[in-house]
Formats: C-alpha cells, sequence, structure tokens
C-alpha cells in the first residue's frame, strides 16, 4: 500500500466550478499534512498546510482533514485558468519524513 | 526569502559516471530531503536526513548515496549513473512541523 494516495485524474473542470482533490495515507500517526500546487517545469510551491481535524479556507482554497479516515482534500473555489497545474498532496510521517502522492493534473476551461 | 539551491539546473551524465548533486540551504532547517520525479509517479523520496551526518533512506534509495557534513548542505550521489536515473531530481529543506521549501530542480539525462 503507498503511503499517500490521491486520485488520479487528470480533473478538467470549467472556469468557474470547484475543483475537489482527494487524498488518502496510510500511516494513521501522521500529524501534517499539506497541499502543493505544481506548473509545468517549475518547482512545487505551498498552497495549504493543515493539522488538526475539520475545515482550513484560505481565499479560494479550502482543506479539509479527516484523521479517522485518514483522508484529506482540497476544494478549488471559482477555479480559473491560472489554477490550471498538478496539486501534490504531502504528508509528514514520525515527525521526519515527508511523503508525496503521484500528484493531480487539474485543467480548467476557459 | 528562503533560499534552496540546487547546484545545477540541467546535467548530462554518461552511464557509469559518478554524479553528484548538491544542494544548499540558507534556512537554518533540520530536515533536508531529495526526490526524484518522473511523469505519472509524483515525488518520490530518494533520501533524507533530520541533523549533521545522519541519514534515513526513502522509497527507493537502490543507486544512491548521500552526504550531509553541514547543515546547510545536502549531496546526493549517483555512484555509477545508469541511464534508468534520468529524471528531474527535488532537493527539498524544512524544520519543525512546517512545511518544506524546493530548490528549482536538476534535470539529470543519462546517456
Amino acid at each position: 500500500q503507498k503511503e499517500v494516495e490521491q486520485n488520479s485524474g487528470p480533473l478538467s473542470v470549467p472556469e468557474g466550478a470547484i475543483a475537489s482533490l482527494n487524498c488518502t495515507y496510510s500511516d494513521r500517526g501522521s500529524q501534517s499534512f499539506f497541499w502543493y500546487r505544481q506548473y509545468s517545469g517549475k518547482s512545487p510551491e505551498l498552497i495549504m498546510s493543515i493539522y488538526s481535524n475539520g475545515d482550513k479556507e484560505d481565499g479560494r482554497f479550502t482543506a479539509q482533514l479527516n484523521k479517522a479516515s485518514q483522508y484529506v482534500s482540497l476544494l478549488i473555489r471559482d477555479s480559473q485558468p491560472s489554477d490550471s497545474a498538478t496539486y501534490l498532496c504531502a504528508v509528514l510521517h514520525n515527525d521526519y519524513k515527508l511523503s508525496f502522492g503521484a500528484g493531480t493534473t487539474v485543467t480548467v476551461r476557459a | 526569502d528562503v533560499k534552496v539551491t540546487q547546484s545545477s539546473r540541467y546535467l548530462v551524465k554518461r552511464t557509469g559516471e559518478k554524479v553528484f548533486l548538491e544542494c544548499v540551504q540558507d534556512m537554518d532547517h533540520e530536515n533536508m530531503f531529495w526526490y526524484r520525479q518522473d511523469p505519472g509517479l509524483g515525488l518520490r523520496l530518494i533520501y533524507f536526513s533530520y541533523d549533521v551526518k545522519m541519514k534515513e533512506k526513502g522509497d527507493i534509495p537502490e543507486g544512491y548515496s548521500v552526504s550531509r557534513e553541514k547543515k546547510e548542505r545536502f549531496s546526493l550521489i549517483l555512484e555509477s549513473a545508469s541511464t534508468n536515473q534520468t529524471s528531474m531530481y527535488l532537493c527539498a529543506s524544512r524544520s519543525g512541523q512546517s512545511e518544506a521549501f524546493f530548490g528549482q530542480g536538476t534535470r539529470l539525462t543519462v546517456v
């Protein structure tokens, strides 16, 4: 079982719609969770971090964490063409090891 | 501004060569990482280090080694480069519970 799994995508949404990205993780003791965005040819950049159960909102982005279900998600509201990128879920295990999912590629259609 | 700097953006090496990829961070972070990224596979962890001279194998350490002699520098070594090590290599650093910051990446081609 992979440590971090994401819905495979690619995901295509019309401009203005909500994009929903999902991620599950295997280590129940994981404490810190991150969503990164990566444009083609660029390095990943942080969008959101979340550490406790529930929702965390930052502008058009909302991260949701459910530790009992070992599930973390990212919602992008009012999707814009500039949101077209690969989104990577990352989970911190044992305070040191940071593991990533394979990523979900999102395309926002104008 | 936080900074993680990788020594080369593009590198072409021959099969069997010993290859060094260098990474330097200026944020006094304890933890440093080396990942490789291949299409469809996301970021796969090769090695990480949580302190000077300390290292841990990641998920795909075979064919690689690392060195961390100083806190700010983490080197990835390909002992004998092979064509299946052609990839994008990303270095990252972090501290505490914070996010990781990435270097600009090194695209390595082994011919």
